[in-house]
């Protein structure tokens, strides 16, 4: 049972573009949401998170949105750079799960030069 | 990671044979968890811990035991490896409170179970 689930495992974007990177959840008491980004053999880092209460937050080069009705939330990239290139997670917490995180499975972003 | 060791980096075994993984943090943070990241799962929560010796399971944690007698440290046992348990597995850590839902991980141990 895939609570968080990331429907494109890769995307491939021209540098400069826009990257967007998209998440959908199951579980309506998820009410934190959270952007991971990993490099190979290296841990992930947290990127960005909203909370349920917001629709929008943005960091830089990065924003992420969320629309609950549709229990989906996206991350944008603007603009992409060959650096951002990485496996990217979503991840909730909320409800039953309280503060622990559930993932999604990952979306390999390449941004070709 | 800054703060955050993990050891081995690398190991392979055999089946049958017990494993331990090793999280070792410098920030005095009071949770710690362990993931195991396998292609088209993400990441999994195996243990995680509160405290010392307050542990509590994940959503995989059959085949797998976790000790944590001191802050600073987070063991996760393989009592008797399986090839399933091959993986790439990342502790993690975060100081709780209103910072609770953003973890920093560690660089990770690949596990090969032959």
């Amino acid at each position: 049972d895939q609570q968080v689930k990331q429907n494109s495992p890769s995307l491939s974007v021209q540098e400069g573009r826009i990257s967007i990177l998209n998440c959908d959840y199951t579980n309506s008491m998820f009410d934190y949401f959270l952007w991971y980004k990993k490099y190979p053999a290296e841990g992930p880092t947290f990127l960005i998170s909203i909370s349920s209460i917001k629709d929008k937050n943005e960091d830089g080069r990065f924003t992420v949105f969320l629309n609950k009705s549709a229990k989906h939330l996206s991350l944008h990239i603007v603009p992409s750079q060959p650096g951002d290139s990485a496996v990217y997670f979503c991840a909730a917490s909320g409800g039953s799960s309280g503060d622990k995180l559930t993932f999604g499975t990952g979306t390999r972003l390449a941004v070709r030069p | 990671d800054a703060g955050i060791t993990q050891s081995p980096r690398h190991k392979v075994t055999e089946t049958g044979t017990p494993v331990t993984l090793r999280c070792h943090q410098t920030e005095n943070h009071r949770y710690m968890y362990w993931y195991r990241q396998d292609p088209g799962h993400g990441l999994r929560l195996i243990h995680y811990s509160y405290g010392v010796k307050d542990t509590d399971k994940g959503e995989v944690s059959d085949g797998y035991s976790v000790s944590r007698s001191k802050t600073e440290d987070f063991l996760l046992t393989l009592e008797s490896a399986t090839s399933s348990q091959t993986s790439v597995y990342f502790c993690a850590i975060t100081p709780g409170g209103s910072g609770a839902n953003v973890l920093t991980f560690g660089a990770g141990s690949r596990l090969t179970v032959l």
